[in-house]
């Protein structure tokens, strides 16, 4: 079935340093592909999307390319900051199994350090 | 325009008892899922409902578990005689008519603790 691996953490960083989440998955059909973060104590928003091969998704400073090659979907960020500090999980919705349905990630958490 | 509403937001049961938890979809929203959260964990699709169907129940465990969303009020998740090992967080989300843009909205999550 379809599945997605992320990069384990936690991940710790010092502020304006450079992000880097990995993220791959296996899926059977031509999925979209998604990041949502969560943040302490609070349920899931959605940070960014690419729905087809070599899209890129962008939010907030954070983006994403869809890469079929690599079946690759990482987040990067060019300067982080304290207020980035969550969860963030990375998933697929492949409307090809007859559902809406996400597969998500097993989530990385991101710490942030003045 | 409200987002997905959930409640209650935190719930204590005894082994036992019986949890229910409520979700109202974003307006105009006819498609309803529940995730599943453990502790340290991603979420884990359960069900999938439009208005007085379950269109896909995969996720759900065969035993102690239902969910509804009838014609008229708020989609239910309902677990029957709960033991330690349902304490999670549960996601509802929704999602308007059709396949476009596939993008699902969720709430802040009904975090049921069983002691």
């Amino acid at each position: 079935g379809d599945s997605v691996t992320q990069m384990e953490g936690p991940v710790t960083l010092s502020e304006e340093a450079f992000l880097t989440i990995n993220c791959t998955y296996t899926a059977t059909g031509y999925p979209s592909l998604f990041w949502y973060v969560q943040y302490p104590g609070e349920g899931l928003q959605l940070l960014l999307k690419a729905t087809k091969a070599d899209d890129k998704g962008s939010n907030k400073g954070f983006e994403a390319t869809y890469r079929k090659e690599t079946t690759s979907f990482h987040l990067e960020k060019g300067s982080v900051q304290v207020s980035d500090s969550a969860v963030y999980f990375c998933a697929l919705s492949d409307l090809g199994q007859g559902a809406q349905k996400l597969v998500f990630g097993q989530g990385t958490r991101l710490t942030i350090n003045p | 325009n409200a987002g997905v509403m959930q409640n209650p937001r935190h719930l204590v049961r005894r082994r036992g008892q019986e949890a229910r938890l409520r979700c109202s979809p974003m307006k105009g929203h006819s498609h309803v899922y529940w995730y599943r959260q453990l502790p340290e964990e991603g979420l884990k699709f359960m069900v999938y409902l439009q208005k007085e169907n379950i269109i896909d129940e995969s996720g759900m465990p065969k035993e102690r578990f239902s969910a509804e969303f009838p014609k008229e009020g708020p989609s239910i998740l309902r677990i029957q005689q709960v033991v330690r090992g349902d304490s999670a967080a549960y996601f509802c989300a929704s999602s308007p008519p059709g396949s476009s843009g596939n993008t699902i909205y969720f709430g802040e999550g009904s975090w049921l603790t069983v002691v």
